[in-house]
């Protein structure tokens, strides 16, 4: 199984509270785990990545949580603000198929003021 | 300026037009990739490119066609095989040593 799931859909959070968004997967020739951030109109950007030896990743207010035995990881945003208004995906890497990356659906975050 | 720009960045066709999207890199990159990406979802993989005359299909690749004659550059032709082609498609190059890929600005082509 080559899917990545991701919930949930849409999340509204207050500024200054935590944005958490989820993501599960079944195949264990995934090697590396980014999230991207995107804006509308515009391409995705890496936002914080993993690779699964690690548990957990922190740069600034993001942090990304993994558990590897339970094939789950997820974002967390600390101290939400407007600009962080935006879709997030995760993503796994497959590691044999040429950097090919499965996404997660996405999710539509909205902070408000 | 190092990165990917794709054009055009809006593009209309009538149904059963072939149409070239375009993707050049200055990064140097080996890898390139097209996606497709449909409202509320996720980014879904057409083609990738590992290496010059190379080309392999992704999970979406019925109706789509790409050339990769230069390391620069990986076109994308939309052809009228295509039943739902009105959608965002994003280029994104890697270099193979690297694990991120970057992606470019998008183009977003409209079936009328």
């Amino acid at each position: 199984q080559q899917q990545v799931k991701q919930s949930p859909q849409s999340l509204i959070v207050q500024k200054g509270g935590i944005s958490i968004i989820n993501c599960a997967y079944e195949n264990t020739a995934f090697d590396y785990f980014p999230w991207y951030q995107q804006f509308p109109g515009k391409g995705p950007a890496l936002l914080i990545a993993i690779r699964p030896d690690v548990s957990e990743k922190k740069e600034g207010r993001f942090t990304i949580s993994f558990n590897k035995s339970a094939k789950q990881f997820s974002l967390h945003i600390m101290d939400s603000q407007p600009g962080d208004s935006a879709t997030y995906f995760c993503a796994a890497r497959l590691y044999n198929q040429g950097g090919k990356l499965i996404f997660g659906q996405g999710t539509e975050l909205s902070v408000k003021p | 300026d190092g990165g990917i720009t794709q054009s055009p960045k809006y593009l209309f066709r009538k149904e059963g037009q072939n149409v070239t999207l375009s993707c050049e890199q200055n990064l140097n990159h080996d890898a390139m990739y097209w996606y497709r990406q449909d409202p509320g979802q996720g980014l879904r993989l057409i083609y990738y490119s590992q290496i010059v005359n190379d080309f392999q299909k992704g999970d979406i690749a019925e109706g789509y066609s790409v050339s990769r004659e230069k390391k620069e550059s990986f076109p994308l032709t939309v052809t009228s095989a295509q039943k739902n082609p009105t959608a965002f498609y994003l280029c994104a190059s890697m270099g193979l040593e690297l694990y991120e890929q970057f992606f470019g600005p998008g183009t977003r082509l409209t079936v009328l």
